[in-house]
């Protein structure tokens, strides 16, 4: 079975100013990483993923992560962050073949102005 | 096209009273999966359809717990006698096709459940 670790509760950070959401996990066989995003008063999103060939991804609106397997990590970062960056960010992880996303239990990134 | 909806999107219930939770998925959607998600934890699996068909059921917590999906679209999550610790966000999510996990889960917005 695989877990995902997300040690970092909550983070506070000013605007402008880099930030770097940790996730670490642990499997036996390869896994996709996930980054979901929930802004205030909605539904999980997608952010970005990591599936295969180049090992670090980009989203939109300015996060990157990198997926470093021997070191079993998939840390979001983003070097300037916005007021509207703040929410709650969810790291997951599935194995190959199968169907069920196992998630982290979450990071609050709190952006202040 | 419109998201994963969710329907109520607030519930609360008191202690012994059956609850029936409903997800819409986006339309087209092949696979749905349904979540539970107590508070300060992440989402936990708890069921699986493909079209109308219960792949997996494996992360329902107890007999009381109960899902639906018979015309392969709209499905319900029923929890009998619903009991304190039920209380948590229920997440629903569908995707598109089965491609060996690298298909994308779109989540709706979610039912939050307080039992009383």
């Amino acid at each position: 079975a695989q877990s995902v670790t997300q040690l970092d509760s909550q983070v506070p950070v000013f605007e402008e100013a880099p930030v770097e959401l940790r996730c670490n996990y642990s499997s036996s066989v390869s896994v996709y990483l996930f980054w979901y995003v929930q802004y205030p008063n909605q539904g999980l999103q997608l952010l970005l993923k990591y599936l295969s060939g180049s090992t670090l991804v980009e989203s939109i609106n300015g996060f990157e992560a990198e997926f470093n397997k021997s070191q079993t990590s998939f840390h979001l970062r983003k070097p300037s962050v916005h007021i509207s960056d703040t929410a709650e960010y969810f790291c997951a992880v599935r194995r190959a073949g199968s169907y069920q996303l196992t998630f982290g239990k979450g990071t609050k990134l709190s952006v202040i102005p | 096209g419109a998201g994963v909806s969710q329907s109520p999107r607030y519930k609360v219930t008191k202690r012994g009273q059956d609850v029936a939770l409903r997800c819409d998925p986006i339309s087209g959607h092949v696979s749905l999966y349904w979540y539970r998600q107590a508070l300060g934890q992440g989402p936990e699996f708890l069921t699986y359809f493909n079209y109308e068909a219960q792949q997996d059921k494996s992360g329902l917590p107890n007999d009381r717990f109960s899902a639906e999906r018979p015309e392969g679209s709209i499905s319900t999550l029923t929890i009998q006698r619903t009991e304190q610790r039920d209380s948590a966000m229920y997440r629903c999510a569908s995707s598109l096709v089965l491609t060996g996990g690298q298909e994308t889960q779109y989540f709706g917005p979610g039912t939050r459940l307080l039992v009383l």
